[in-house]
């Protein structure tokens, strides 16, 4: 049972686009929910992450929106580069646990 | 700088071959993680370790076994290694009380 759904499962973005990942769970217990970026070759890195008392964090480029009635959270990255090519990766985890659940991931290709 | 190791970037074994793959962290985290990730299938828990000689079954146990003698080493252990296992293993490790994850460049394993 997939708890973490994520889509698209690829995305084309113009520079200077507007790129958004959308990320739906089930479990309502869920309480920590955190981006990861891959770029080819490396392992993935955290990102930005938010907790379910805010409903917006933003870090320079990157936004995380959260609607916690839908069950949903989404990332944007604002006026995408081409540096911001990558896969994304939505996670959730649960307070006492030290596991995460991963989305599929999204493919991201920003042209230039 | 935070350092997660694999021993291996690239790996190829033969079917039935027992097979370890190696990871070293040295920034003294109790928490150490094994995902395989596969296109389409994002990242999936195998197995984790939250202390020395502690290990508990990830999503995807079957087939995989783990090792933690020492606590900056997590060993992933392939039996028997079948076709179904050629995969990307990455590991990661984080410290207690922390949610953010720390991860190697991934091992790229083939089974032939």
């Amino acid at each position: 049972q997939q708890q973490v759904k994520q889509s698209p499962q690829s995305l084309i973005v113009q520079k200077g686009g507007i790129s958004i990942i959308n990320c739906a769970y089930e479990n309502t217990a869920f309480d920590y929910f955190p981006w990861y970026q891959q770029f080819p070759g490396k392992g993935p890195a955290l990102l930005i992450a938010i907790r379910p008392d805010v409903s917006e964090k933003k870090e320079g480029r990157f936004t995380i929106s959260f609607n916690k009635s839908a069950k949903q959270f989404s990332l944007h990255i604002m006026d995408s580069q081409p540096g911001d090519s990558a896969t994304y990766f939505c996670a959730a985890s649960m307070e006492g646990y030290s596991t995460l659940t991963f989305g599929k991931g999204t493919m991201l290709l920003v042209s230039p | 700088d935070v350092k997660v190791t694999q021993s291996s970037r690239y790996l190829v074994k033969r079917t039935g071959e027992k097979v370890f793959l190696e990871c070293v962290q040295d920034m003294d985290h109790e928490n150490m993680f094994w995902y395989r990730q596969d296109p389409g299938l994002g990242l999936r828990l195998i197995y984790f370790s939250y202390d020395v000689k502690m290990k508990e079954k990830g999503d995807i146990p079957e087939g995989y076994s783990v090792s933690r003698e020492k606590k900056e080493r997590f060993s992933l252990i392939l039996e028997s290694a079948s076709t179904n296992q050629t995969s990307m293993y990455l590991c990661a490790s984080k410290p207690t009380g922390s949610e953010k994850l720390f991860f190697g460049s991934g091992t790229q394993l083939s089974v032939l």
